[in-house]
This record gives C-alpha cells, sequence and structure tokens, in this order.
C-alpha cells in the first residue's frame, strides 16, 4: 500500500481481555518496528521484524506481550490479559531493509484504553 | 547503553522567535540521528536526518540541525517560529541492530 496501515484505530477493552493489533507496513518493506507512546512518555521500543523473523525482543515489557509477522507483510501485535498500563498508543514503523538510515514511515498508531 | 535525551519538555514561544531544542545522545560507533514530528491529531513525520558529512543538515518547513561530535548533541533549530509549528518533536538514533530509539519529546507551543 501507499502508506503504512494499522487497525483498529482505537480499542476500548476490559481489564484481563486479550487484543491484537495489526500493522500493514509498505508494500516491498521487509523491516517492521513496534513502537508504544504512554500518555506523557516519549517512543518506548518494543519488537522489529526483518522478514518474518524478530532478531530482538527485549523491548517487549513482559509475557503477556506478543508479535508475529507472516508472508513479510502483515504483523499483528498480541497483549494477552490486558492490565491499565497496558493503556497507550501502539505505533508501527516500517523501512525497506532493517537499518535503513533515511529514517521510518509511520502509521497513524493504535489508541488502545483499558478500563 | 545506547540512549538518547531530549531535556525540554515544554517549550512555549510566541511567532517570530527563535528555536533551539535539545538532544543529546550517548552511544559511540557510527551515528545516525533523526528529528521526527508529530503534529495534533496527526502521525510522526521525518523532518530531517544526518548520518555523514556536513553536519549541519537542513529539513523541512526552515528547519536545521547541527550534529556535535564532541558535545554528542544534535540540537534542532528554527530561525523564526510560526503557531503551526505548533507540534511534538522526537530526537531519535539508530541502534547498531539497525532499529530507533527515541528521546521523550518536546511540546512546542507558538503563541500567535
Amino acid at each position: 500500500g501507499a502508506g503504512v496501515s494499522q487497525s483498529p484505530s482505537n480499542k476500548v477493552t476490559e481489564k484481563g481481555k486479550d487484543v491484537e493489533l495489526r500493522c500493514d507496513p509498505i508494500s516491498g518493506h521487509t523491516a517492521l518496528y513496534w513502537y508504544r507512546q504512554r500518555l506523557g512518555q516519549g517512543l518506548e521500543f518494543l519488537i522489529y521484524f526483518q522478514g518474518n523473523s524478530a532478531p530482538d525482543k527485549s523491548g517487549l515489557p513482559s509475557d503477556r506481550f506478543s508479535a508475529e509477522r507472516t508472508g513479510e507483510s502483515v504483523s499483528t501485535l498480541t497483549i494477552q490479559r490486558t492490565q491499565q498500563e497496558d493503556s497507550a498508543v501502539y505505533l508501527c514503523a516500517s523501512t525497506e531493509w532493517v537499518g535503513a538510515n533515511y529514517g521510518y514511515t509511520f502509521g497513524s498508531g493504535t489508541r488502545l484504553t483499558v478500563v | 547503553a545506547q540512549s538518547v535525551s531530549q531535556h525540554n519538555h515544554h517549550v512555549i514561544l510566541s511567532e517570530a522567535a527563535s528555536l533551539e531544542l535539545g538532544c543529546n545522545y550517548s552511544y559511540g560507533g557510527t551515528v545516525n540521528l533523526f528529528w521526527y514530528v508529530q503534529y495534533p491529531g496527526q502521525h510522526l513525520q521525518l523532518l530531517l536526518k544526518y548520518f555523514s558529512g556536513d553536519p549541519l543538515v537542513k529539513g523541512i518547513k526552515g528547519f536545521e540541525a547541527e550534529f556535535i561530535k564532541s558535545k554528542f548533541s544534535f540540537n534542532l533549530r528554527k530561525p523564526s517560529v510560526q503557531w503551526s509549528d505548533t507540534a511534538e518533536y522526537f530526537c531519535a538514533g539508530m541502534r547498531s541492530q539497525g532499529n530507533l530509539i527515541f528521546g521523550k519529546g518536546t511540546k512546542l507551543s507558538v503563541k500567535p
């Protein structure tokens, strides 16, 4: 597609429920990144993919968070048993390859609210 | 550990004032640095980037930044701000693994 697409744009969920957030990168971009932006905070790195593999999962805050990517395209970030501190905007970005130094193209994000 | 820090949390200026937002990084090796902007209700956009060559880089909308290796800094500047520059500005650096690490951001409010 022309840009990075994320869905849903907004999600309200009850504490304890699981949620899935989707990212559709720019066509042909092999690198995909997930970040979290909590209110008043900067962007917190979660995980990145090169193709379908995730070499660095060190940013995932807990084992309730997981991500996968299939077919070098769509990625899904799953949060199990959501907690109120998971409320944030989850951002996805892509580049042609990991380390491409022309900068990321970001999606508009998914605003997750856990009530 | 590699890190990027922005010391100004919120900056308030009047239109036509000059702007300088601070950014410091703490890692060695190859340095790739970026400034992103997030206008209210919009997604993050790249303002400018540095990866080699002339340490003074020019970006969109009249912004520029200077890479000073001895000070580990990459400050963002604009000679004369406009109300439309009201936004949040993020400095970022590229880790050796290839992903970006971001500062906490600086909110800029420009009074008309």
